[in-house]
């Protein structure tokens, strides 16, 4: 079956800018999660949702940051007044329920010039 | 907190040899997952294999193979008879059920496999 799919693969933004970034998850799947990945950080995670909700939000780097998850399925990350800090990939992953084992798509990697 | 380590940053080995990727990991946690996953030079995490704190019998998948033992908070990866197709990076990763962890996978640093030929 088709794996968990991100759009854009690559997104160049200027600073200042606002970027959003989506996620498909693998159908069936509840929960669904975002991390980041860099050089200097390795894996961090974000963010984590469980259908629509998302139970805590400590996770994500500043307010400059949100998510948001419709109908169970497709997520979209938001970072506005992008930084040059926010260069990184953004992965996303789904499983079928909590702490199961989790499928990562390709992921976004943003550059902020 | 949780945390992950994974001293050996870097692994070099020659083809068909045997190789070990350590792990260590901390949590305050009784009940808890670990986690193995491959990042290949293409990018995508690739994921091996989750084990739970109340199993502690050793897996074995072909030339994989985990063991996981809670007195020294270690769950090692060896792969039997190395291929150059193995290089890669290896993530080892834990997730806590209670206690107030994060709601997602905490990673190690990640331990860069190079298999020469």
């Amino acid at each position: 079956g088709a794996g968990v799919s991100q759009s854009p693969s690559n997104k160049v933004t200027e600073k200042g800018k606002d970027v959003e970034l989506r996620c498909d998850p693998i159908s069936g799947h509840t929960a669904l999660y975002w991390y980041r990945q860099s050089l200097g950080q390795g894996l961090e995670f974000l963010i984590y949702f469980q259908g629509n909700s998302a139970p805590d939000k400590s996770g994500l780097p500043s307010d400059r940051f949100s998510a948001e998850r419709t109908g169970g399925s497709v997520s979209t990350l938001t970072i506005q007044r992008t930084q040059q800090e926010d260069s990184a990939v953004y992965l996303c992953a789904s499983s079928l329920v909590r702490h199961y084992e989790q499928y990562f798509g390709p992921g976004t990697r943003l550059t902020v010039t | 907190a949780q945390k992950v380590t994974q001293a050996q940053t870097e692994i070099s080995v020659v083809e068909k040899e045997d190789v070990t990727l350590d792990c260590v990991y901390e949590t305050r946690d009784t009940t808890y997952y670990l986690f193995w996953y491959k990042q290949p030079p293409s990018g995508e995490l690739v994921f091996l294999i989750r084990r739970n704190s109340f199993d502690e019998q050793n897996e074995i998948s072909g030339r994989y193979s985990w063991n996981f033992q809670k007195s020294t908070s270690s769950f090692n990866f060896t792969i039997t008879a190395s291929q150059v197709v193995d290089s890669a990076v290896y993530f080892c990763a834990l997730s806590e059920v209670s206690g107030g962890g994060a709601d997602g996978l905490t990673f190690g640093k990640g331990t860069h496999l190079i298999i020469q030929p």
